[in-house]
């Protein structure tokens, strides 16, 4: 059964780059989307971007151009990058696999902002 | 984008009662590509229903999911102690966008 194990820097101030990778235990990339959401703390939840087992990215258009997702094959791990980070990307962030809809998540990594 | 409002905000009900928790869509979601998650605090989401009426994996029967046009909506049939959480929809159609939630508390 596959499971998504993340991980990353807490705790961040304003401007830098949030930086945080997850890996796949028990399976593989194919046929599978791969994504990230967060959810700011005490709020709903937001979608943030996804990367098909080919490379293909899918953006939320709102952090469209701050994001990065790639995908590392070799290691089955897929990481996100968020540059110049305020306040406002404090949140929990969750990887997740799925096929549109996310069937397994990690088990989330909170990320504060402050200076 | 394609916006969900879910209703009620806060449901108040009791262990086994019915509750209906309600997702508009802000306009058509195509192959009913619309799902929806329970989640407890501290813990991440949990996939309930896919295709706006597939149960995921182990998923209870109790749990059901219907539309009408735009309307989505998620039954508990019997209400189990566990159940009580927050409850989101999400739509996949058109890129990926939740609901607000529900808030599903103890009576």
């Amino acid at each position: 059964q596959v499971q998504l194990q993340q991980w990353g820097a807490g705790l961040l101030k304003p401007s830098e780059t949030l930086s945080l990778t997850c890996a796949v235990y028990g399976g593989s990339f194919s046929g599978y989307l791969w994504g990230w959401i967060r959810q700011p703390p005490g709020k709903g939840l937001e979608w943030i971007g996804e990367i098909n087992h080919s490379g293909g990215t899918f953006y939320n258009p709102s952090l469209k151009s701050r994001v990065t997702i790639s995908l590392d094959t070799s290691k089955t791990q897929f990481s996100l990058k968020l540059n110049s980070v305020t306040a406002a990307d404090t949140a929990v962030y969750y990887c997740g696999r799925g096929q549109g809809h996310v069937g397994r998540w990690g088990q989330g990594t909170l990320v504060t902002v402050s200076s | 984008e394609i916006v969900l409002t879910q209703s009620p905000g806060t449901l108040s009900l009791s262990p086994g009662e019915r509750a209906t928790l309600s997702c508009r869509a802000s306009q058509s979601v195509g192959s009913n590509y619309l799902a929806w998650y329970q989640q407890k605090p501290g813990q991440a989401p949990r996939l309930l229903i896919y295709a706006a009426s597939s149960r995921a994996t182990g998923i209870p029967d109790r749990f059901s999911g219907s539309w009408s046009g735009t309307d989505f909506t998620l039954t508990i049939s019997r209400l189990e102690p566990e159940d009580f959480a927050v409850y989101y929809c999400q739509q996949y159609d058109s890129l990926r966008t939740f609901g607000q939630g529900t808030k599903l508390e103890i009576k």
